[in-house]
């Protein structure tokens, strides 16, 4: 059982280029998350899917995309990577969304925008 | 609103001592709480969860933790630490669904020999 996978686990990117951060899940749960992660903030979420076809804006979502083209795939594009988004990025899901359940991490990608 | 505070960023503890992860919360309706622990180079993991059932939560590895309405805290205990317990601990809190999980800042716990 694999559960959520990212890829890459890491990357060094320089700044203004286009990157895409896969995640892919094996649970078949609805909803589906992006979070990043910086040293002193916890986790801020930044973008969101109830469901397969619908997206939503989190705490943190200027300079990033998401689309949900299906239940078991979230990629996050930065269409111009700057270097203040540097930082972990974790993909998570959770089987609903009510408040009760809880999310399943994937193991992150370190992304550094130089 | 809802939001988390997690008091110490970093909690240092001897083996086989008493650990206390402090987590107070802000929620204008009754919460749901979680623990989630990071261990180095890995994502979440959950550890227990508050979902308005007994206010004492038990969950792996030995943790507990208890939901105390008025001290709006959802504290993180373990009894004896152990050396695998150092990690970066997380409290979470959800309001009105899974797509507003908000999380603290995190305590990171040394564990030492």
């Amino acid at each position: 059982i694999a559960g959520i996978t990212q890829a890459p686990t890491s990357q060094i990117l320089a700044a203004g280029r286009r990157m895409t951060l896969r995640c892919t899940q094996d649970m078949r749960h609805n909803a589906m998350y992006w979070y990043r992660q910086d040293l002193g903030l916890g986790l801020r979420l930044i973008h969101y899917s109830n469901t397969a076809g619908t997206t939503g804006k989190g705490e943190v979502p200027d300079g990033y995309s998401v689309s949900r083209a299906n239940t078991d795939d979230f990629p996050l594009t930065l269409a111009s990577a700057v270097p203040s988004q540097t930082s972990v990025y974790f993909c998570a899901s959770s089987q609903s969304t009510g408040r009760s359940y809880e999310q399943y991490f994937g193991p992150g990608t370190r992304l550094t925008v130089t | 609103a809802q939001s988390v505070t997690q008091l110490g960023s970093h909690v240092s503890v001897s083996e086989g001592a008493l650990v206390l992860l402090r987590c107070n919360y802000s929620s204008s309706v009754p919460p749901y709480l979680f623990w989630y622990v990071q261990y180095p180079n890995q994502g979440l993991q959950l550890l227990l969860k508050y979902t308005s059932a007994a206010t004492l939560v038990k969950g792996i590895n030995g943790f507990e933790a208890e939901f105390k309405k008025s001290e709006t805290s959802f504290h993180l205990t373990k009894p004896s630490a152990h050396m695998s317990d150092a990690a970066e601990y997380f409290c979470a809190v959800s309001q009105t669904g899974a797509n507003n999980l908000f999380f603290g800042t995190g305590t990171r716990l040394t564990v030492i020999p």
